[in-house]
C-alpha cells in the first residue's frame, strides 16, 4: 500500500518564523510535489522534484524553498512565515519509471496557521 | 496551456440516486486522467486512473469514462450514499509530461448526498 506521510497534521507558527514541512514516501517514487490549497483557488503547485537534489519551481514558488537530500523525503521550507501563507499544504509523489501508471498519491495534508 | 473544468461546481442529491460528475480538458494530448476524492480537511485519495488508450475504468460503484477526442471524462457513481459526500477532483497528465508527472487539476465538484 502506497504511503505518503507528512510530519504534522496541524501547525501554528508566528510571523517571521522559519517553518519546515516534511514529507516522506515509501514507494521509491522519483517525483515528489508540494501543493497548497485555498478555498476558491484550488490546488496550486509550489515546487516539485524529479530526483534527489533536483527541484523545479511550480506556479507559486515565491516565499518557499525545498530540499530533497534523500529520495524518500521532500521538505518544504518557509524562510520567514507570513500570514498569507496560512493554508493547507499537501505533499504528493508519483512513479516516473517507463511503463508505470504515473499515478499520483497524496499525503494527509498539513494545516498551517501563521499568526 | 491545458485547462481542466469540472461541472457542476456543487451537487446535492438524495441517497440512492445515480449521478454523473463531469470533467473537460482543452488539450486532448494527455497521457492519463485521474479522479480523486477529498474529504474536508484531508488529503486527496486516488479513485480511478484512466490511461489515454482506455475508454473506462471501474471500481465498485464508481465508473470513469474517457473520451479523449472530445476532451471529456465522466465519473459515474451508482446508488449514492451519504458516505460519498466529498469533493471530487479530476486531473490530467500531459502526453509529454511523464518524466515530471505534473498534473493539471480541475476545481472540483462538491458532492452532498443527503439521507
Amino acid at each position: 500500500d502506497v504511503k505518503v506521510t507528512q510530519s504534522s497534521r496541524y501547525l501554528v507558527k508566528r510571523t517571521g518564523e522559519k517553518v519546515f514541512l516534511e514529507c516522506v514516501q515509501d514507494m521509491d517514487h522519483e517525483n515528489m510535489f508540494w501543493y497548497r490549497q485555498d478555498p476558491g483557488l484550488g490546488l496550486r503547485l509550489i515546487y516539485f522534484s524529479y530526483d534527489v537534489k533536483m527541484k523545479e519551481k511550480g506556479d507559486i514558488p515565491e516565499g518557499y524553498s525545498v530540499s530533497r537530500e534523500k529520495k524518500e523525503r521532500f521538505s518544504l521550507i518557509l524562510e520567514s512565515a507570513s500570514t498569507n501563507q496560512t493554508s493547507m499544504y499537501l505533499c504528493a509523489s508519483s512513479n516516473a519509471r517507463v511503463g508505470s501508471s504515473y499515478e499520483q498519491y497524496f499525503g494527509p495534508g498539513t494545516r498551517l496557521t501563521v499568526t | 496551456k491545458q485547462e481542466v473544468t469540472q461541472i457542476p461546481a456543487a451537487l446535492s442529491v438524495p441517497e440512492g440516486e445515480n449521478l454523473v460528475l463531469n470533467c473537460s480538458f482543452t488539450d486532448s494530448a494527455i497521457y492519463n486522467l485521474q479522479w480523486f476524492r477529498q474529504d474536508p480537511g484531508k488529503g486527496l485519495t486516488s479513485l480511478l486512473l484512466i490511461q489515454s488508450s482506455q475508454r473506462e475504468q471501474t471500481s465498485g460503484r464508481l465508473n470513469a469514462s474517457l473520451d479523449k477526442s472530445s476532451g471529456r471524462s465522466t465519473l459515474y457513481i451508482a446508488a449514492s450514499q451519504p458516505g460519498d459526500s466529498a469533493t471530487y477532483l479530476c486531473a490530467v497528465l500531459p502526453f509529454g509530461g511523464t518524466s515530471y508527472g505534473k498534473l493539471t487539476f480541475g476545481q472540483g465538484t462538491i458532492l452532498t448526498v443527503h439521507p
